[in-house]
């Protein structure tokens, strides 16, 4: 079965600094792999994903992640945070894209200090 | 502007209430979800459709009906049978070949 870790229930970084955020997966075949960021209150929204090729990944708003098949890792990384940025992040993993077979992480909330 | 909408945003029920959930889609996707989350948790899925007429369960379906009569709209009922039903609802939507799931703005369900 696959599933996925988020070892990082909250962590806490100043505007400016650089972010990585870690997610571990564990699945048979090559994944599917995808970052998603909540805001308060709100839907998910995808920053980026990874199926196939070039092993590190851009994304939207800055965000890149690197698929590391050898230690089951897709972690993202911003090399400068802003205040905007600070929000729930959710890694997942599946087979395809298909909503209906993707196992999410439990999530990691990102705060921004001034 | 394309997208998904969920309705309402809050929705607070008494125990032993049935209530539904609205989501609708103008993207044309065939495929439709519903997901709970709820504090400290990925999210959990109750129901998908993958075309009209047709839903199967997913992993927490107890406690929960849908429909599907059009393509654009898959209503969710939480009904009195739900133990714990306080919980951030999501709906997502995504082709019939998907490569990502598109997701609403989400419910917020309270039971009073």
């Amino acid at each position: 079965a696959q599933s996925v870790t988020q070892p990082d229930i909250h962590i806490t970084v100043s505007e400016g600094a650089s972010l990585e955020l870690r997610c571990n997966y564990s699945y048979g075949a090559t994944p599917y792999l995808f970052w998603y960021v909540q805001s308060p209150g709100q839907g998910l929204q995808l920053l980026l994903k990874y199926f196939s090729g070039d092993t590190l990944v851009q994304g939207i708003k800055g965000f890149e992640a690197e698929f590391k098949r050898s230690q089951s890792s897709f972690n993202l990384r911003k090399p400068s945070v802003h205040w905007s940025d600070a929000a729930e992040y959710f890694c997942a993993v599946g087979p395809s894209g298909s909503a209906r077979q993707l196992t999410f992480g439990s999530g990691t909330q990102l705060t921004v200090l001034p | 502007d394309g997208g998904i909408t969920q309705s309402p945003k809050y929705l607070f029920r008494k125990e032993g209430q049935n209530v539904t959930l609205s989501c609708e889609q103008n993207l044309n996707h065939d495929a439709m979800y519903w997901y709970r989350q709820d504090p400290g948790q990925g999210l959990r899925l109750i129901y998908y459709s993958q075309i009209v007429n047709d839903f199967q369960k997913g992993d927490i379906a107890e406690g929960y009906s849908v429909s599907r009569e059009k393509k654009e709209s898959f209503p969710l009922t939480v009904t009195s049978a739900q133990k714990n039903p306080t919980a951030f609802y999501l709906c997502a939507s995504s082709t019939s070949t998907a490569t990502e799931a598109f997701f609403g703005q989400g419910t917020r369900l309270t039971v009073v």
